[in-house]
């Protein structure tokens, strides 16, 4: 799986969107971009998913640009419950081994109020 | 609809003892993962069970086992338990039988071992 970059930590003031970069210069054709959240001492959080195509959940966005080599997860109103470790993965699509995610640092996003 | 449960949330143990942790996956989930993380650390992953076997493993001792049970449950089992493995084991699941699309991977809330 290629390897993804990310800040290691970002502010964001509370109902302000958030904008969380992420670089995957590596990636290849076949590999999806996910995006998961871990809140202190709780387990990771799925929140979004796309391979080439902007897509749009009732938590976040996921802008992916054309080249494919860096993604951007936008917390349209940041609130103080956002506050968290984001994981920006990428990984192949496999049909029966593709549970495997290999976790980054991430980025502390921390919502100020 | 539950989630992927596990139990126990936590528990402390002794140098060379052994522990068994527990999860059930997901409904409609086949396939479960295991994960380690360390205070200030990502998840690592340790292996994954698919059609009761292991399909996949990480950069893990074998002291580390598993098992995947008919209804897709899962245990992991550390023996010789060392310092070192106090961390949150994060139990995953996800659908084996999807598409070729990228399938969703759900986590617990995880399992903190301490050995003291």
């Amino acid at each position: 799986d290629a390897k993804t970059t990310q800040p290691p930590s970002m502010d964001c003031a509370e109902g302000r969107a958030a904008n969380l970069p992420c670089n995957h210069s590596t990636i290849s054709g076949n590999e999806y971009v996910y995006w998961y959240r871990q809140i202190h001492s709780q387990g990771p959080q799925y929140i979004i998913h796309g391979l080439k195509n902007n897509e749009t959940n009732e938590m976040a966005s996921l802008i992916i640009t054309e080249d494919r080599k860096s993604s951007t997860l936008i917390l349209p109103h940041a609130t103080l419950r956002d506050t968290a470790v984001y994981y920006c993965i990428v990984r192949v699509g496999v049909k029966t081994s593709g549970s495997r995610l290999t976790f980054g640092e991430g980025t502390q996003l921390t919502v100020n109020p | 609809d539950a989630g992927v449960t596990q139990s126990p949330t936590h528990l402390i143990k002794t140098r060379g003892q052994q522990v068994t942790l527990r999860c059930s996956p997901k409904s409609g989930h086949d396939t479960v993962s295991w994960y380690q993380q360390a205070l200030g650390q990502g998840p690592q992953f340790i292996f994954q069970y698919y059609e009761e076997e292991e399909r996949q493993r990480g950069n893990f001792p074998d002291r580390f086992s598993g098992h995947q049970f008919p209804n897709y449950s899962s245990e992991l089992n550390v023996n010789a338990l060392l310092l070192g493995d106090s961390a949150l084991y994060l139990c995953a699941s996800s659908s084996g039988t999807g598409s070729l699309t990228g399938n969703t991977i759900y986590f617990g809330e995880g399992s903190w071992l301490t050995v003291v």
